[in-house]
């Protein structure tokens, strides 16, 4: 399968459980921060996003949640289904001149279990 | 409708050659961005032009040249193929690059390029 010799983190749950997806960034300038999710043979694709004078925002089915303090950011899914399988990606833009530069986590490999 | 389209989806070529990849979107987006996704699915920019201006300029060998006719087009030009160019390369595309908006990058499906 495609994660064969990646060496990222996994996290296997059963359909309709809830995931949560850590992430450590590490700049404390960064301002911005997305998730985004990337399924084999595609790009990724925007999930969330969460600006640093917030520390949790909701979407459908997703809620982002970020710690300043400790540099964390995590993705909770709930109700996990077969179709969120795929690789889950953070990143973070350094605020004030970095032209949108987004750095990307090593991403984390979500398999549900029907 | 696709957002973010890029020509071709697979390349295979050998080494030496020169190749180039395309890349368009159609969201009306001013910043429009190269990434290159190694083997460990590590994603690092390369590139980002705003208003076909260059910002961004990682440190990418020279024989890798982006150019921008237009903001709704961003193409990568490589020179001399090397067996470590081979991975994917995605386009993005943005409205916009910081400031107080959030904005969220809008990526291709990839060119998954492979050197023989």
């Amino acid at each position: 399968g495609e994660s064969v010799g990646l060496h990222l983190p996994t996290l296997s749950v059963q359909e309709g459980d809830n995931s949560i997806i850590n992430c450590a960034y590490s700049n404390s300038a960064s301002d911005y921060f997305i998730w985004y999710k990337q399924e084999s043979g595609k790009g990724p694709q925007f999930i969330i996003d969460i600006r640093s004078n917030m520390d949790k925002r909701q979407g459908q089915r997703v809620t982002v949640l970020l710690n300043k303090t400790v540099k964390h950011l995590s993705l909770q899914i709930a109700a996990t289904q077969p179709g969120d399988s795929a690789v889950y990606f953070c990143a973070e833009r350094v605020g004030g001149t970095s032209y949108g530069k987004l750095t990307f986590g090593q991403g984390t490999i979500l398999t549900v279990h029907p | 409708d696709t957002a973010v389209s890029q020509t071709p989806k697979y390349l295979v070529t050998q080494m030496g050659n020169d190749k180039s990849i395309k890349c368009e979107q159609n969201l009306g987006h001013d910043t429009m961005y190269w990434y290159k996704q190694d083997s460990k699915k590590f994603l690092k920019i390369m590139f980002s032009y705003n208003n076909k201006e260059l910002i961004i300029n990682e440190t990418v060998p020279n024989r890798f040249s982006p150019k921008s006719p237009d903001k709704a087009h961003l193409n990568l030009h490589i020179n001399s193929l090397e067996l470590g160019d081979s991975a994917v390369y995605f386009c993005a595309s943005s409205q916009g690059t910081g400031g107080g908006i959030s904005q969220p990058q809008h990526f291709g499906d990839g060119t998954r390029l492979s050197i023989l």
